[in-house]
């Protein structure tokens, strides 16, 4: 383990349903990230959140709902998604201010059916 | 624009053999770099970093190589093992505590 914890590992869900992706860092850490990455693609930034406030939105599609109810803790809120979005979806902190990397987590493997 | 990326997204080696993985950045003002490596089904793992006040930086099997005159970052692995194989991603730090800059990775296999 890394110190951030994702759950769940593996999801797979229909187009009309609502589900949510949990991330946990133990790092102490004060700013957190949501990814995602597709097949023989690049690390695509989805959410920033730095101190609790989200400070980055790429331009998501509003079905994707990120929530930051603390330092430690990260959300990704997923309803009517698209078989587009199957993913892999990674969550990442780091501390700001500290030249130094990303933890990131094993991420969650999204289906979408 | 600002760019991190890396000159081939593949790259097999023999089994004890050593390998080099390069990546081109384009942001002269970055100040610290990382290597990622990525193995199928898991998160990127940390393997080694290195600050732009330095050039080379060593660590277990791993080697990374700075040239900031031509904006070039390099990874060696020496004695390459199957449990190698992954992709590898380089990240740039283009200011202090900042937002990292990922590459597009560079998958490594090693033939046994």
């Amino acid at each position: 383990e890394t110190g951030v914890t994702q759950t769940p590992r593996h999801l797979v869900m229909g187009m009309t349903n609502k589900k949510s992706l949990k991330c946990e860092q133990h790092l102490g850490h004060n700013a957190m990230y949501w990814y995602k990455q597709s097949a023989k693609k690049p690390l695509e930034l989805m959410f920033v959140y730095s101190l609790e406030e989200r400070v980055e939105n790429n331009s998501v599609p509003s079905r994707f709902s990120p929530e930051c109810p603390n330092s430690s803790h990260l959300f990704l809120h997923l309803h009517t998604l698209q078989p587009e979005d199957s993913a892999l979806y990674l969550c990442a902190s780091s501390q700001v201010g500290s030249p130094s990397g990303y933890t990131f987590g094993s991420g969650t493997r999204l289906t979408v059916v | 624009g600002e760019s991190v990326g890396l000159h081939l997204p593949t790259l097999s080696v023999q089994e004890g053999d050593n390998s080099i993985i390069n990546c081109a950045y384009s942001n002269s003002a970055s100040d610290y770099f990382i290597w990622y490596k990525q193995e199928s089904g898991k998160g990127p793992q940390f393997i080694i970093d290195i600050r732009s006040n330095m050039d080379k930086r060593q660590g277990q099997r791993v080697t990374v190589l700075l040239n900031k005159t031509v904006k070039h970052l390099s990874l060696q692995i020496a004695a390459t093992q199957p449990g190698d194989s992954a992709v590898y991603f380089c990240a740039e730090n283009p200011n202090q505590g900042g937002k990292l800059i990922f590459g597009q990775g560079t998958e490594l296999s090693v033939k046994p």
